[in-house]
């Protein structure tokens, strides 16, 4: 398996645009998360699938962050519009059960 | 409900010396956990993981790591550190049916020469 795959690897817009991070989750895991780390906060979860279900989404900062997960194979990210403090990496994991969860690449946004 | 606490978010060893990275969790169902590595520029990878079998835990890159109930942590040792060891480490914890995976604040590891 090619493991978690993130996209786009980085992207920079400009305050105000929309912007759509991407996750293919590793095939058979139920389920998927997305975080994002910035030295000033580090590691925080913004939301988790359970079978495609949003189970937890409270740390997601605002009504301008939005999770999907329309299929166990795709899931996406969207800010809109975005900030200059949405700056960050952006991870997209996926486990199965009780086992770890393994990590994409990540996605760099850069809003300015 | 469950939580991580690391110990110090940035520890400094020589070249040799032991590394000792603390955590500890709170839960309140049996645990599941794990200890990742993230290296500048990189996703997380996993280093070593509890899943209630031995309670010490060998892991790759010759760490390993304790499960101690009565403590309720999971400490990260190595016993002789190598300058590729110079990363951020993140200790994390799943309990309960819900899946969630809940990662404590990280601890920066440097490795002087």
């Amino acid at each position: 398996d090619a493991g978690v795959i993130q996209s786009p690897r980085h992207e920079v817009t400009e305050m105000g645009q929309e912007v759509t991070l991407r996750c293919k989750p590793i095939s058979g895991h139920n389920s998927l998360f997305w975080y994002r780390q910035t030295m000033m906060r580090g590691l925080e979860l913004l939301i988790y699938f359970n079978n495609n279900v949003p189970i937890d989404d409270s740390g997601m900062p605002e009504d301008r962050f939005s999770a999907k997960m329309p299929n166990a194979s795709f899931s996406t990210l969207k800010i809109q519009p975005s900030e200059p403090r949405d700056s960050a990496v952006y991870f997209c994991a996926s486990s199965h059960g009780q086992s770890e969860a393994f990590f994409g690449q990540g996605t760099r946004l850069t809003v300015v | 409900a469950q939580s991580v606490t690391q110990l110090g978010s940035h520890v400094s060893v020589s070249e040799g010396a032991l590394v000792l990275l603390r955590c500890n969790y709170s839960s309140s169902v049996p645990p599941y956990l794990f200890w990742y590595v993230q290296y500048p520029n990189q996703g997380l990878q996993l280093l070593l993981k509890y899943t209630s079998a031995a309670t010490l835990v060998k892991g790759i890159n010759g760490f390993e790591a304790e499960f101690k109930k009565s403590e309720t942590s999971f400490h990260l040792t190595k016993p002789s550190a190598h300058m590729r060891d110079a990363a951020e480490y993140f200790c994390a914890v799943k309990s309960g049916a819900g899946n969630m995976l809940t990662f404590g604040g990280g601890t920066r590891l440097m490795v002087k020469p």
